[in-house]
C-alpha cells in the first residue's frame, strides 16, 4: 500500500497569513498513463470532505483561488495564500493511483 | 445538484451485521464508480472499498475483505455496503462518494455520512 504522510499536524495560523501543508508519498504518484493522482481535500468541522485539488494542482468546482497545489512525484504541497476564518478545519491528501486508496492522515489549521 | 444520502447506520452488537445504503441524485448514477470512506470518531480518512459503475470491479481494504460486500442497484440509484462479523474497530462514519474516472480521477462528491457504533 501507498503510505500517505502529511506534515505538520497542526498549523495555527493568523488570518490574513499564509499556511502551507506538505505530503510525501511512499512511491511515486505517476500513473502509467502520465497523470499523477493525488488530490487534497478539507473537512470543516461537523461536515463531510470536500474535493478542494485534483491531479496535484487543478482547482474543484468553486474552490477559491487562494487555494493551491503544486508537486511532483512524491512531494506534493497545498497552500493557502491568505487564510481566512472559513478555512478552519483539517485537510487531507490522498492518492487515487492505486488500491487501496490511502490518505495523509490530515493537517488541522487552526486560527491563532 | 448533485446527492448522495447514505442510511442504515447505528448501534449494533460485535459479530452482527448491519447493511448501509447510499442514495444518488442529481447525476447519472450508472455512469460512475462509487467509494465507500470511513472516519473513525476522532480519527482521520480511511478508503474502505470501491465499485465500478458496472459492478464489474470491486475493491476492498485488507481490513474488511471477506467480511464487507460493496454493490449497487443501478435501476435503483443507489450504492450499498453490506458489513458481516462485525468489529469493535469498524466503528465510524461511512461515507460513500463518487469517483470521476473522466476528468478529476478523484473522489468529487460526498454525502453527509451515516455512523455506525459496534458496541456490546
Amino acid at each position: 500500500d501507498i503510505v500517505m504522510t502529511q506534515t505538520p499536524l497542526s498549523s495555527p495560523v493568523t488570518l490574513g497569513q499564509p499556511a502551507s501543508i506538505s505530503c510525501r508519498s511512499s512511491q511515486s504518484l505517476v500513473h502509467s498513463d502520465g497523470n499523477t493522482y493525488l488530490s487534497w481535500l478539507q473537512q470543516r468541522p461537523g461536515q463531510p470532505p470536500r474535493l478542494l485539488i485534483y491531479k496535484i494542482s487543478n482547482r474543484f468546482s468553486g474552490v477559491p483561488d487562494r487555494f493551491s497545489g503544486s508537486g511532483a512525484g512524491t512531494d506534493f504541497t497545498l497552500k493557502i495564500s491568505r487564510v481566512e476564518a472559513e478555512d478552519v478545519g483539517v485537510y487531507y491528501c490522498m492518492q487515487a493511483k492505486q488500491f487501496p486508496f490511502t490518505f495523509g492522515g490530515g493537517t488541522k489549521v487552526e486560527i491563532k | 445538484q448533485v446527492q448522495l444520502v447514505e442510511s442504515g447506520g447505528g448501534v449494533v452488537q460485535p459479530g452482527r451485521s448491519l447493511r448501509l445504503s447510499c442514495a444518488a441524485s442529481g447525476f447519472t448514477f450508472s455512469n460512475y464508480g462509487m467509494h465507500w470512506v470511513r472516519q473513525a470518531p476522532g480519527k482521520g480518512l480511511e478508503w474502505v472499498a470501491v465499485i465500478w459503475y458496472d459492478a464489474s470491479n470491486k475493491y476492498y481494504v485488507d481490513s474488511v475483505k471477506g467480511r464487507f460486500t460493496i454493490s449497487r442497484d443501478n435501476s435503483k440509484n443507489t450504492l450499498y455496503l453490506q458489513m458481516n462479523s462485525l468489529r469493535a474497530e469498524d466503528t465510524a462514519v461511512y461515507y460513500c462518494a463518487r469517483y470521476d474516472g473522466g476528468t478529476i480521477f478523484g473522489l468529487d462528491q460526498w454525502g453527509q455520512g451515516t455512523l455506525v457504533t459496534v458496541s456490546s
